[in-house]
């Protein structure tokens, strides 16, 4: 199995800060990864698709880039709508795989 | 637009079966992964399997396999997870989400999750 292995696993952070989150994977997956946005009791939001695509919809202050087995997560300016749990997902092979998550919080 | 409607939650005792469901509509179901995803209460996501409703084929991660059942209805758009004999540690929300399999387009689509809890 590939292991998804996310840091830090919480941040705090204040409205307007550049916020930026890592993803290593324990072997290679290509670009084979997704990142996702999840609130309380809601469903992930799929963010950033193929290590670095923008899902449409989503705004461009979420930027993602890496490939290989590094990968990054960037918030460019923190918005109050941005505190939530993110996750990144390989899906490169089976079992497909989620990090343990990067929890955003308000400082 | 894409839906994905699952059914609502459930209570269950422990050895009980159950029987959950995902509802596709406004896109190509049979030919579509939908695969299931848990979350225990405060934890992350965790992948179960995936099911290609149109031949059936389905895969199952190893953590999962034995424990739990996918099927889908191509008659009736609707994918599912069961169990045979429930458990105290089954409790957990359950999303279904399309193309949730090893492709490069993301699962873009999720259902609104199904609460189970077990409990004696």
């Amino acid at each position: 199995d590939i292991q998804m292995t996310q840091s830090p696993s919480s941040l705090s952070a204040s409205v307007g800060d550049r916020v930026t989150m890592t993803c290593r994977a324990s072997q290679s997956i290509n670009s084979y990864l997704n990142w996702y946005q999840q609130k309380p009791g809601k469903a992930p939001k799929v963010l950033i698709f193929a290590a670095s695509n923008l899902q449409s919809g989503v705004p461009s202050r979420f930027s993602g880039s890496g490939s290989g087995t590094d990968f990054t997560l960037t918030i460019s300016s923190l918005e109050s709508e941005d505190f939530a749990t993110y996750y990144c997902q390989q899906s490169y092979s089976l079992p497909i795989t989620f990090g343990q998550g990067t929890r955003v919080e308000i400082k | 637009d894409v839906h994905l409607v699952q059914s609502g939650a459930e209570v269950r005792k422990p050895g009980e079966s159950l029987k959950i469901s995902c509802k596709g509509s406004e896109y190509s179901f049979n030919t579509n992964w939908i695969g299931w995803v848990r979350q225990m209460p405060g934890k992350g996501l965790e992948w179960l399997g995936s099911i290609y409703p149109d031949d059936s084929d389905t895969r199952y991660s190893p953590s999962f396999q034995g424990q739990v059942t996918i099927s889908a209805d191509k008659s009736n758009s609707t994918a599912y997870l069961q169990w045979s004999s429930l458990k105290a540690s089954d409790t957990a929300m359950y999303f279904c989400a399309r193309a949730l399999t090893t492709t490069i387009s993301p699962p873009e689509y999720w259902g609104q999750g199904t609460l189970v809890t077990v409990s004696s």
